[in-house]
């Protein structure tokens, strides 16, 4: 069964940075595009990031280029994001989500003065 | 960006009765190589959510076969044969084939 655990959320203040980390176990990331998905308290799914396989390939939602970056080391079989310049609207549970099928518990971004 | 619009927004469903949720896209979700990417997950309350259906029709392993996908190019359904109370949560659709990937708003599936 695979199961991805993310790590890395907090309080973090407008501007700060946070680095999330997802750790994947039950399957190798190789053969795998992995995606971070987010969602503010109370609403809905928005997708944040993507790479393919190898890592060559990344896309962003608008609201983050610039500021957040994704990464894969298919070795230690981990996806991370790290993301920096945050603001108040990047407030939300960051899932970690392997081929838009398995996905993360989640982890809690808050971004507060 | 494709919009995802789902309808509606709230489901009130009595027990053992079928429900359904619409999805249309903005543009035509069909790729060259034939597949549809047209994705259906299900979040219930406090959980992250879950894949259901994938390529429109494809049920995923484990899922009920009360659960089925149909549609294509722009417009699809979700439907539910007989609404049972583990149903509860809400619903998204998902297209994965243009930059960025969106979601649609969401369903709430609730039990009258």
């Amino acid at each position: 069964e695979v199961q991805l655990v993310e790590s890395g959320g907090g309080l973090a203040q407008p501007g700060g940075s946070l680095r999330l980390s997802c750790a994947v176990s039950g399957s190798t990331l190789r053969n795998s595009w992995m995606q971070w998905v987010r969602q503010a308290p109370g609403k809905g799914l928005e997708w944040v990031a993507n790479t393919n396989p190898d890592g060559s390939g990344k896309d962003y939602v608008d609201s983050v280029k610039g500021r957040f970056t994704i990464s894969r080391d298919n070795d230690r079989n981990t996806l991370d994001l790290q993301m920096n310049s945050l603001r108040d609207e990047d407030t939300a549970v960051y899932y970690c989500m392997k081929d838009a099928r398995d996905w993360g518990q989640g982890t809690l971004v808050t971004v507060s003065s | 960006d494709v919009v995802m619009t789902q309808s509606p927004l709230s489901l009130p469903v009595t027990l053992g009765q079928p429900a359904s949720i619409s999805c249309r896209s903005s543009q035509s979700l069909v790729h060259s190589d034939g597949n549809t990417y047209l994705i259906w997950y299900q979040q219930r309350p406090g959980q992250s959510p879950r894949r259901l259906i994938y390529m429109v029709s494809h049920r995923d392993s484990g899922v009920p076969d009360r659960f089925s996908g149909s549609g294509s190019g722009t417009d699809f359904t979700l439907k539910i044969s007989r609404v049972e109370a583990e149903d509860v949560g809400v619903y998204y659709c998902m297209q994965h084939i243009y930059w960025p990937h969106t979601f649609g708003q969401g369903t709430k599936l609730e039990i009258k």
